[in-house]
């Protein structure tokens, strides 16, 4: 149980276009993900916290305009990187919490998407 | 500031070995703390949570301390396997509801056959 999904796996695009990510919760619902960028043999940053239905909470110096997120459901939250640009690659990684944990507050994360921008 | 640092940066032993990972965090107000396992261009595999009134968790060869008074955890791996190489994080933490996560700078092992 408790599976995270992430779509695509990796991905290049052009500088200058846009690149969305799909983070789903497969067997279970989700009130609140997260999403973290890690750059090479760094650690996970967070960028951004989202609750359904609502609007993203972002981490000091992440830029919400270039960073979209979107948790319209559940089970679903997206990611999109606006006008990406080659200092944009990185490697993207979104958790999900479950809903109604109760005291652990775990979070279960994806597998990632390796975004590199050319 | 909420830091979480990690020491060593990079450890290398020979298989059958046991070692110990180390994990400092600035604020000991935390919710809890979790140990992952990170391979190569993957996601997170989480390997142990220890609540804040825990002293410790186990799990087959790994067994995670947690001391909040000194801002320490340790995490402890038996007769290490080459299966074990990986980069290993500690996360803190923090907020309760608010849940958010500080993760540790990672200490890449490499276990030798």
């Amino acid at each position: 149980g408790a599976v995270v999904s992430q779509h695509p796996s990796w991905v290049i695009c052009k500088s200058g276009t846009s690149v969305k990510i799909e983070c789903r919760s497969l067997d279970f619902q989700a009130t609140t993900m997260f999403w973290y960028r890690q750059f090479p043999k760094q650690s996970l940053m967070l960028m951004a916290t989202s609750n359904e239905g609502s609007k993203a909470t972002y981490e000091q110096g992440v830029e919400k305009d270039k960073f979209l997120i979107n948790h319209a459901s559940l089970t679903l939250s997206t990611l999109t990187v606006t006008s990406a640009h080659p200092e944009d690659s990185s490697f993207y990684i979104c958790s999900a919490q479950l809903r109604g944990t109760g005291i652990s507050y775990e979070q279960y994360f994806g597998p990632g998407t390796r975004l590199t921008v050319t | 500031k909420q830091e979480v640092t990690q020491i060593p940066a990079a450890l290398s032993v020979p298989e059958g070995e046991n070692l110990v990972l180390n994990c400092s965090f600035t604020d000991s107000a935390i919710y809890n703390l979790q140990w992952f396992r990170q391979d190569p261009g993957k996601g997170l595999t989480s390997l142990l949570l220890i609540q804040s009134s825990q002293r410790e968790q186990t799990s087959g060869r790994l067994n995670a301390s947690l001391d909040k008074s000194s801002g320490r955890s340790t995490l402890y791996i038996a007769a290490s396997q080459p299966g074990d190489s990986a980069t290993y994080l500690c996360a803190a933490r923090y907020g309760g509801a608010t849940n958010k996560l500080i993760f540790g700078t990672g200490t890449l092992l490499a276990v030798q056959p």
